[in-house]
């Protein structure tokens, strides 16, 4: 069965602290996802790649890094945390294809104090 | 640009009544649009999805929704709902960019018994 799996589940660090959270997919897919879950906002897009060593830039990029090193493996980074990016963050898989289902991790609670 | 609406952030009915859930988009062209569901603790998961054809489009655990070009809506609904189905519910749309959904704010289901 598909599965995307992240990590670290929860995560608390000060300001200005770095982070790094992970997602890997074993669906074989090409795109992969981060996305922001904030109450109020509903999911929106930061980042996302269509294969290993690529990175498009999605809605909401300012202050967030992505590296995709593998077709499995996609990081979103913060270099500088801020209380602002305290929230829920998903990871997501999909075809290459207009109209194919996300595939969607458990998700990463990130709180920056 | 396009956007999606729910207007009702959180509905509330009681076990086995009927249930619809309200989106409304708005884009200039042909949508791909779908709802995804999110179980507490959990990533979202899709339910349906719609492009063309037979605007009443079936999905998992007896929803449905019907698309309306004219009303630029796309509500979901469910005949009778079970405890179970207590959960978020996202109405999300693409415009035909392969990966770029975009989501709704989300609705809030709690059923009660």
């Amino acid at each position: 069965e598909a599965a995307v799996t992240q990590s670290p589940r929860n995560k608390v660090t000060v300001t200005g602290g770095n982070v790094t959270l992970s997602c890997r997919q074993t669906n074989s897919h090409n795109y992969m996802y981060w996305y922001r879950q904030d109450t109020g906002h509903g999911l929106r897009l930061i980042h996302y790649s269509y294969g290993a060593g690529n990175l498009q830039i999605g809605d909401v990029p300012d202050g967030y890094k992505a590296t995709r090193t593998t077709q499995e493996d996609f990081f979103l980074l913060l270099e500088l945390a801020s209380p602002s990016q305290t929230s829920l963050y998903f990871c997501a898989s999909s075809d290459r294809d207009i109209y194919a289902e996300q595939f969607f991790g458990p998700g990463t609670r990130l709180t920056v104090l | 640009a396009q956007s999606v609406t729910q207007p009702d952030a959180r509905v509330t009915v009681s076990e086995g009544a009927s249930l619809q859930l309200r989106c409304k988009y708005s884009y200039s062209g042909t949508p791909y649009l779908f709802w995804y569901v999110q179980y507490p603790r959990q990533g979202l998961q899709l339910l349906l999805k719609y492009y063309s054809g037979d605007p009443v489009v079936q999905g998992v655990n007896g929803f449905e929704a019907e698309f309306s070009k004219s009303n630029s809506s796309f509500h979901l609904r469910k005949a009778s709902v079970h405890w179970s189905d207590s959960a978020v519910y996202f109405c999300a749309l693409s415009a035909g960019v392969v990966g770029q959904l975009t989501f709704g704010s989300g609705t809030r289901l709690q059923v009660y018994a």
